[in-house]
């Protein structure tokens, strides 16, 4: 019930294409769902984070959409290019506890 | 503002031996993480800190993994003896609102 399930683990995009990531969860005490970049040799950043009170947001380039009824979210990136190329995990964290449960990361590639 | 520093960033040693890792945190944040990323995997939350207080630690291999955070500020991770299994890349990590921010992390491998 602590698990976050991501998929796809791999992803190759064409420059300015779109850009899916999925993540589900069963524990309905996930009340914040951040998603992290991470570069090689880098430690992982966040990017972009939603709680479950909204459905959608969107920062620059980057969008949550957030599914509570099916304890799914998804990161969108549109428009993607080839600085866009990292690892990306989603996370979720059980209600004031600070913690993070990691996805298990997708490597996306973005193509010129 | 400077970012979580951690030290030594890269480290090889024998299976059995003794290894250790430093992090400095970012000035302020009083919550310290330590997580292990095997290879291909998400970072998975080993200890968490509060000031110079456990505040979980039920995922740390005690018997062979330990931690401290001295005042409250500076954290080490300590293991020993190693397994081959303990070859990872260890982050330190500290919060400040929602955010995590992490350091840049220690590569180990051991043979």
């Amino acid at each position: 019930q602590q698990q976050v399930k991501q998929s796809p683990q791999s992803l190759i995009v064409q420059k300015g294409g779109i850009s899916i990531i999925n993540c589900a969860y069963e524990n309905t005490a996930f009340d914040y769902f951040p998603w992290y970049q991470q570069f090689p040799g880098k430690g992982p950043a966040l990017l972009i984070a939603i709680r479950p009170d909204v459905s959608e947001k969107k920062e620059g380039r980057f969008t949550i959409s957030f599914n509570k009824s099916a304890k799914q979210f998804s990161l969108h990136i549109m428009d993607s290019q080839p600085g866009d190329s990292a690892t990306y995990f989603c996370a979720a964290s059980p209600g004031n506890t600070g913690k993070l449960i990691f996805g298990q990361g997708t490597t996306l590639q973005v193509k010129p | 503002e400077a970012g979580v520093a951690q030290s030594p960033r890269y480290k090889i040693i024998e299976k059995r031996q003794s290894v250790a890792f430093w992090c400095n945190p970012i000035s302020g944040h009083a919550t310290l993480y330590w997580y292990q990323q095997i290879l291909g995997q998400g970072p998975k939350l080993l200890i968490q800190f509060q000031n110079n207080g456990v505040v979980d630690d039920s995922q740390l291999p005690k018997d062979r993994f330990s931690a401290e955070r001295l005042k409250g500020v500076d954290s080490t991770l300590k293991i020993q003896p190693a397994k081959l299994e303990d070859s990872a890349v260890y982050l330190c990590a500290t919060l400040m609102g929602d955010t995590q921010y992490f350091g840049p992390g220690t590569r180990l491998t051991v043979l």
